[in-house]
């Protein structure tokens, strides 16, 4: 069955940085994009980033843009984010999900995230 | 960027009733719209995509309906179980944006 496993959040002050892994397994991880989408606590859902099946496509909400990195490596089965220059309205649960292979940017399968906190 | 709005916010009813969640969207994204389930403290569930196509496994009460800028979510017999947040989300072009969400509480 498809598993999708977030982690690497923490605690980082602001400013810092921090680098977010997810672990796939249960399909063939180099046929599919992949896409990160964040909770702020309390709040609703938020795009981050997605990154083509080779890498070739890559797009970030303007919100990250120039600070966040995604990148991934086929051969491990992992995705990950890169996250710069963090600030208190980066906090949030960061989820990996997958893209479908039937319907543009829809995820259909979602891991459980993994938390991300900025403070002093 | 194109904007969700989601309506109303909270919405309160009974098992059995008949619920019905818009999304507007600020330009035509054509039918590229999805609907997603939130339970608390957990991850989000796909239930609709390309705006009335149901996703496998989802149960029928569930139906979408629309296109350009304006579309719903309907339960058709709420259950138990559907109490949750729900989200819209378009993915027309490059960029993907998400409703601000519909909390559907007991009455």
């Amino acid at each position: 069955q498809v598993q999708l496993v977030e982690s690497g959040g923490g605690l980082v002050k602001p400013g810092g940085s921090l680098r977010l892994s997810c672990a796939a397994s249960g399909f063939t991880f180099s046929d599919y994009y992949m896409i990160w989408i964040r909770q702020a606590p309390g709040k609703g859902l938020e795009w981050v980033s997605y990154i083509s099946s080779s890498s070739t496509t890559i797009k970030y909400a303007d919100s990250v843009k120039g600070r966040f990195t995604i990148s991934r490596d086929n051969a491990k089965n992992s995705l990950y984010l890169q996250m710069n220059s963090l600030g208190a309205e980066d906090t949030a649960l960061y989820y990996c999900a997958r893209v479908s292979g039937y319907s543009g940017y829809v995820a259909d399968y979602w891991g459980q995230g993994t938390l991300v906190t900025v403070s002093s | 960027d194109i904007q969700m709005t989601q309506s109303p916010s909270t919405l309160s009813a009974s098992v059995g009733d008949r619920v019905t969640i818009t999304c507007r969207a600020s330009q035509s994204i054509s039918t590229w719209l999805a609907w997603y389930q939130q339970k608390p403290g957990k991850a989000p569930k796909l239930l609709i995509y390309e705006a009335s196509r149901l996703e496998s496994g989802v149960p029928s009460r569930f139906s979408g309906t629309g296109s350009g800028t304006e579309f719903t979510l309907t339960i058709s017999s709420l259950q138990p179980d559907d109490f949750a947040t729900y989200y819209c989300q378009q993915y027309n072009g490059y960029f993907v944006s998400f409703g601000g969400g519909t909390k559907v509480e007991s009455k």
